[in-house]
């Protein structure tokens, strides 16, 4: 069954480092997502990407946030500045037509220190 | 903004019960996911509902959506240690657009004692 893949599964990063959390979508999947999860927290949406832009974002994914496509296959949120408020789960959605059916990733987790 | 939440927020049974999970919606849902999260992991897709009055199983575990689409339960039977996790469910924003987003509930944390 295909899978949305995410690498690495876990990194720990100095505060004020940059981040880039990657992405691998199913192959036929147009929509991209991010999402976070702070520790014992809900599960928070992002960003959306669609056509090689951004769709839609939340108050969360402020300035520090970048996401890309860089290539056909990858799809990358970059954090420029990390904060220790950063730390989270951090997981990768995909879906073919944006509105039914999302593939999540199993997620990286990132911790700053 | 739509708010999802669950209840109970945790649950431990023995091995061989069965349990409810609830999902309410403080508005219409559109679509409705319920994924299963093993702590600190990734979320496992168990099932999507769409339609008002909808249920639909899967080994052990039904999910059903009520007639005014605000609420969905999920029902294990006979449950089992493998059944422990984190529940969530997800609601698609309907708001008809091209990237609809899920909105999480806060998860219910089933415990199943052997």
């Amino acid at each position: 069954e295909p899978e949305v893949t995410q690498t690495p599964s876990h990194q720990v990063t100095q505060m004020g480092q940059e981040v880039i959390l990657r992405c691998v979508p199913i192959s036929n999947h147009l929509y991209f997502y991010w999402y976070r999860q702070i520790l014992g927290q809900k599960v928070e949406f992002l960003v959306s990407f669609y056509n090689n832009e951004i769709s839609e974002k939340s108050e969360i994914f402020d300035d520090q946030f970048s996401v890309e496509r860089p290539d056909g296959s990858n799809f990358t949120l970059k954090i420029r500045s990390t904060k220790l408020e950063d730390s989270a789960m951090y997981f990768c959605a995909s879906s073919v037509t944006g509105v039914y059916g999302y593939t999540f990733g199993s997620g990286t987790r990132l911790t700053v220190v | 903004s739509q708010e999802l939440e669950q209840s109970p927020q945790s649950l431990i049974v023995q091995e061989g019960k069965n349990l409810t999970i609830n999902c309410t919606s403080s508005k219409t849902l559109y679509g409705l996911y319920w994924y299963k999260q093993k702590y600190g992991e990734g979320l496992i897709f168990l099932m999507m509902l769409q339609k008002g009055g909808e249920e639909k199983s899967h080994e052990k575990i039904t999910a059903k959506l009520d007639e005014k689409k605000q609420q969905s339960s999920l029902h294990i039977t006979a449950s089992q240690p493998s059944h422990a996790g984190i529940y969530l469910c997800g609601a698609d924003n309907g708001y008809g657009g091209a990237t609809n987003k899920l909105i999480f509930g806060t998860g219910t944390l089933l415990a199943v004692q052997p």
